[in-house]
């Protein structure tokens, strides 16, 4: 069964780093992208990047570019998402989800991480 | 960049009730346009593709129509699990942004 879990709750002071992962399961990981979504408090979905896991081609949004990173390792089957210094405006859910052939929309999605910014 | 605008931004409606959901973009996308419905503490579920496309499992009262840049979601007879906030995105540029989607509550 095509699974991605994601990695759990965290809890993270203003300026610190953060990585969260996403674990591709039971599909071929190098032959779909994975987007990246969040959701922040009292908010609606809010695109921030696509990876394609077998060239670690990157599609950000322009809003994001700089403040976050994502990235793929495919020994692992697993996508991160990752920020160098943390904000308080960082707190919210992000998800991954698996985009399926021909810009068809996320069909699978992970679980969600949430992330708690505070210091 | 493309904007997405979703109307309206919440409704009532009632069991059995035909449901319409409006989506614009602000420049065509051809037909590359997503609906998701999301309940809080779960993750979006994918309801329609390529516009009119429905994903696989997805109950038949779910319904997408349109192309270029309008398009729409109905309902055909809203059921009590399908009270929750619905997006579109589209998926023809980056970025892919959502609308700021459509809550729908019980009347």
């Amino acid at each position: 069964e095509v699974q991605l879990v994601q990695s759990g709750p965290e809890v993270k002071k203003p300026g610190e780093s953060l990585k969260i992962s996403c674990r591709a399961v039971d599909y071929t990981f190098t032959t779909y992208w994975i987007g990246w979504v969040r959701q922040l408090p009292g908010k609606g979905l809010e695109w921030m990047g696509n990876i394609y896991p077998d060239d670690s081609d990157v599609k950000y949004s322009p809003l994001l570019q700089g403040r976050v990173t994502i990235s793929a390792d495919r020994s692992t089957s697993t996508a991160y998402l990752q920020w160098s210094r943390v904000t308080a405006s960082d707190s919210g859910i992000y998800y991954c989800a698996r985009l399926g052939t021909g810009s068809s929309g996320g069909d699978y999605w992970g679980q969600g991480t949430l992330v708690t910014v505070s210091s | 960049d493309i904007q997405m605008t979703q109307s309206p931004s919440s409704l009532s409606a009632s069991v059995g009730d035909r449901v319409t959901i409006s989506c614009r973009a602000s420049q065509t996308i051809a037909n590359y346009l997503n609906w998701y419905q999301h309940k809080p503490g779960n993750a979006p579920v994918l309801l329609i593709y390529a516009a009119s496309v429905l994903q696989s499992g997805v109950p038949s009262r779910f319904s997408g129509s349109g192309s270029g840049t309008d398009f729409t979601l109905t309902i055909s007879s809203l059921q009590p699990e399908d009270f929750a906030t619905y997006y579109c995105q589209q998926s023809y540029d980056i970025p892919q942004a959502f609308g700021q989607g459509t809550k729908v509550e019980i009347k």
